[in-house]
Formats: C-alpha cells, sequence, structure tokens
C-alpha cells in the first residue's frame, strides 16, 4: 500500500528557473513532513521539513508547501540550480513514529 | 560530528546464505531505522529500534531481523538470502521517536546475492 505517492518520475529544469516537485498522501494521520535529496551513492540527505500544522516552510532557495485538504505536498527550488541535479523524495510520518516514503522524482537542472 | 556509519559499503552474497549489517548512529541519537531501497520503489520501512527495542515494523518476512546495542549501535540481519533481497540497506537515526525531527541517514550497504 503506498502511502506516499510521487507521480513524476523525472523532471527537467533550465538552470535558474523554478523546480517544483510534488508528492501525494492518502493517510490522514500523517502529523510530519519532509524533503530528502540523494545523489548516487549516498544516503538521502535531509532538505527541508513541515508539521501538519503549517502550510508552509522556508529555507533559503527551498520552500515546502501543504495542503492538507487535498493531501499534497510539493517541494519549490528558486532559483534551481545544476548542483540540485539529484533524485528528491517526498516523506510522511504518522502518530506511531514511522516514516513512509515516495518512489522518487529524479531531477536534472541544466546549465 | 560524525554522520550515521554503515559496513560494510558493499557486500556480495550467494542464495541461502546469511548476512549482518551494521550501523552505528550520529552520537546522541538513540533512534535507529533500517530501509531497503530497490530501483523504482523508494524507501521501504523495515525496522526502528530505541532503547534495544523494536519499536516498529514494516512488512517484511521473519527472515528480516534486527537489534540494537546499549551504545545505540544497531545490526540488522538477514538470513536464507534471495535474488530478491538485491538491494540498498540503509539505516538512519534521529535522537529519540515520537518527536517532529528528520531521520539522517547513512550512505547504506550495497547488497547483491548472486
Amino acid at each position: 500500500d503506498q502511502q506516499v505517492k510521487q507521480n513524476s518520475p523525472s523532471l527537467s529544469v533550465q538552470e535558474g528557473r523554478i523546480s517544483i516537485l510534488n508528492c501525494d498522501y492518502t493517510n490522514s494521520m500523517f502529523d510530519y513532513f519532509l524533503w530528502y535529496k540523494k545523489y548516487p551513492a549516498e544516503g538521502p540527505t535531509f532538505l527541508i521539513s513541515i508539521s501538519s500544522i503549517k502550510d508552509k516552510n522556508e529555507d533559503g532557495r527551498f520552500t515546502v508547501f501543504l495542503n492538507k485538504s487535498a493531501k499534497h505536498l510539493s517541494l519549490h527550488i528558486v532559483p534551481s540550480q545544476p548542483g540540485d541535479s539529484a533524485v528528491y523524495f517526498c516523506a510522511a510520518k504518522n502518530n506511531f513514529n514511522k516514516f513512509y516514503f515516495g518512489s522518487g522524482t529524479k531531477l536534472n537542472v541544466k546549465p | 560530528k560524525a554522520g550515521v556509519t554503515q559496513t560494510p559499503r558493499y557486500l556480495i552474497k550467494t542464495r541461502g546464505q546469511q548476512v549482518t549489517l551494521s550501523c552505528s548512529p550520529i552520537s546522541g541519537h538513540r533512534s535507529v531505522s533500517w530501509y531497503q531501497q530497490t530501483p523504482g520503489q523508494g524507501l521501504q520501512f523495515l525496522f526502528e529500534y530505541f532503547s534495544e527495542t523494536q519499536r516498529n515494523k514494516g512488512n517484511f518476512p521473519g527472515r528480516f531481523s534486527g537489534r540494537q546495542f546499549s551504545n545505540s549501535r544497531s545490526e540488522m540481519n538477514v538470513s536464507t538470502l534471495e535474488l530478491g533481497d538485491s538491494a540498498l540497506y540503509l539505516c538512519a537515526s534521529s535522537l529519540v521517536p515520537g518527536a517532529d525531527q528528520p531521520q539522517h541517514f547513512g550512505d547504506g550497504t550495497r547488497l547483491s546475492i548472486l
């Protein structure tokens, strides 16, 4: 049962433009959401998170938006840089502290 | 501050064998979780340990087991290996379970079954 879904396996964006990565979830009991970035041969690196009581969290070029009614999470990267090219995973935690991950979106930022 | 350390980085085994993977969490972190990553499947949760006790378990067969030691280091064991067990196994640590805090991952152990 895939409770967290990333429907776009890949995304290509021009350097300097905005990258928008999307994530949908099915479980309304999720209370904490995260985005991770993963380079080849490395483990996922934590990027940004948001609690379910908020709808937006910003950290530099990265902003996460949470739409609870739509059960939708998105990550905006502005401006996109070639070094942002990686696989991005969204994740959600339930109240039993169990994390669920999406299958990832491969972002390619073209110079 | 040292990150999460997983050993070994790469491992090749044959079907029917068993394997033990090791994870040292970030200093001060007491919660350790294990995940399996296969192509196109994302990260599948295996189990979580805190204070040497398994707190959560994913939907994996009993061939997959783990334990945690008093220093928070954790090991994962897979017995009677199958070809489908070939994957990247990731360990993640956090301070304590339950709080809104990220898990921090190691670089994983790449397990290949021949």
